[in-house]
């Protein structure tokens, strides 16, 4: 089985500082994206990456930066947090591109930001 | 970008009745999946739908590529108190995308027993 693991389920931090979540796939999978989760909003895409040290940026990019030193790790960082920046973050994985594979998902990292 | 109209968007049903729910798209995709988001977990894939016209169960799940491949449909038949959750649509186009899906905004389902 595919595991998608995040590096931590909750997180507290504070206004303006800068904040890593980490993400590791066990499955040599090429594809990696950063999802945030709100109500009513679904998922919209933060940043995804098709390769070592490749990122495109997603629909909601502003305030986030990624990166991808090894093919198995995906890093979202928030350069300076704001309250606004509150919500849940999904990482997930795919395999290739050009072939429709679907994406599997780590647990979430539930991100508050005082 | 690519939208989805996922709908309903929430649904509150009796234990062992039938679930509907379905996505429209604007765009033509060549791919539709199905998840389910669990409370406090991450979405799972339930079913990949790859063909226009495609009909593919999994139990008691039932999802359907559209003709015009720009909606499909998943059927849930009699209901059980697990199938609560969140049930996300995701389309995706390699000619125009790759590799990339939309996502729908998710059908959240409670069943009452």
């Amino acid at each position: 089985d595919v595991k998608v693991t995040q590096s931590s389920r909750y997180l507290v931090k504070r206004t303006g500082e800068k904040v890593f979540l980490e993400c590791v796939q066990d499955m040599d999978h090429e594809n990696m994206f950063w999802y945030r989760q709100d109500p009513g909003l679904g998922l919209r895409l933060i940043y995804f990456s098709y390769d070592v040290k490749m990122k495109e940026k997603g629909d909601i990019p502003e305030g986030y930066s990624v990166s991808r030193e090894k093919k198995e790790r995906f890093s979202l960082i928030l350069e300076s947090a704001s309250t606004n920046q509150t919500s849940m973050y999904l990482c997930a994985s795919s395999l290739g591109q050009g072939a429709e594979q679907p994406q599997h998902f780590g647990d979430g990292t539930r991100l508050s930001i005082l | 970008g690519q939208q989805l109209n996922q709908s309903p968007q929430s649904m509150f049903i009796q234990e062992g009745e039938d679930v509907s729910m379905n996505c429209t798209s604007s765009s033509i995709f060549n791919t539709w999946l199905w998840y389910k988001q669990d409370p406090g977990e991450g979405p799972v894939l339930l079913i990949a739908l790859y063909k226009a016209g495609e009909l593919t169960s999994n139990g008691r799940l039932t999802a359907q590529f559209g003709i015009t491949r720009k909606d499909s449909f998943l059927n849930i038949s009699a209901s059980i108190p697990s199938d609560v959750g969140i049930y996300f649509c995701a389309g995706s186009n390699y000619n125009t995308n790759a590799g990339k899906s939309t996502f729908g905004d998710g059908t959240t389902l409670t069943v009452k027993p």
